[in-house]
């Protein structure tokens, strides 16, 4: 099957650490990106990722990290530096167009909570 | 930039009955796409509908239809034959040069 997996479903992590979420993709999909979303916030957009090896910044950068060394792999590292990291985090992938927004499909999620 | 706005946060409809969901937005680009994406309880985010701006015709997906209205910038979601399955949050969302931007979204509760 087709699809966006993303491990853990459920992580805790004492203040002070660097936590990394994983986001694998089989749908041969260029573009990944990883979404906060917070009670009443909506989904806020904290990387994305064209093509292997590059990256952007999005709105909410600061205290998260991304590497993307394989196009089916996108993982997420929540540093000590992120001041409110208790959230839920969203994974999505899609294809890249010319011009536009391809529709983009989300994995299953990873609650993170600070202890 | 770009920004969605959901005014009503939570809505109710009666089992059978026909909702709509309101979104307006605001953008900058020639070149862009709106979408509707519900997130039921599970937290799964799934494709409702989606609009090329560019096509004057309104998409349509089974019970799930949409008011696009360019010049007012808004982006209606119309749910015909309401069922308990639709009971979810749904996000409005604009797309251009691979982003998406949400709104903050709607609670809609769908009565027996």
């Amino acid at each position: 099957d087709g699809g966006i997996t993303q491990s853990p479903k459920y992580l805790f992590r004492k203040e002070g650490q660097n936590v990394t979420l994983s986001c694998e993709q089989n749908l041969n999909h260029d573009a990944m990106y990883w979404y906060r979303q917070d009670p009443g916030q909506g989904l806020r957009l904290i990387y994305y990722s064209q093509i292997v090896n590059d990256f952007q910044k999005g709105d909410i950068a600061e205290g998260y990290s991304v590497s993307r060394e394989k196009k089916e792999s996108f993982p997420l590292t929540v540093t000590s530096a992120q001041k409110n990291p208790t959230a839920f985090y969203l994974c999505a992938s899609s294809r890249v167009l010319g011009v536009g927004t391809d529709t983009q499909y989300f994995g299953p999620g990873t609650r993170l909570t600070v202890l | 930039a770009q920004t969605v706005t959901q005014s009503q946060p939570e809505m109710s409809v009666q089992e059978a009955e026909t909702v709509t969901l309101s979104c307006t937005y605001d953008t900058s680009e020639s070149n862009y796409y709106l979408f509707w994406y519900k997130q039921p309880p599970s937290r799964q985010m799934i494709l409702v509908i989606r609009q090329e701006a560019y096509k004057q015709q309104n998409a349509t997906e089974n019970r799930f239809s949409v008011n696009f209205q360019k010049a007012a910038k808004s982006f209606s979601l119309k749910i015909s034959d309401s069922q308990l399955g639709d009971t979810a949050m749904y996000f409005c969302a604009t797309g251009a040069n691979s982003k998406l931007t949400f709104g903050k979204g709607i609670t809609l509760s769908v009565r027996p």
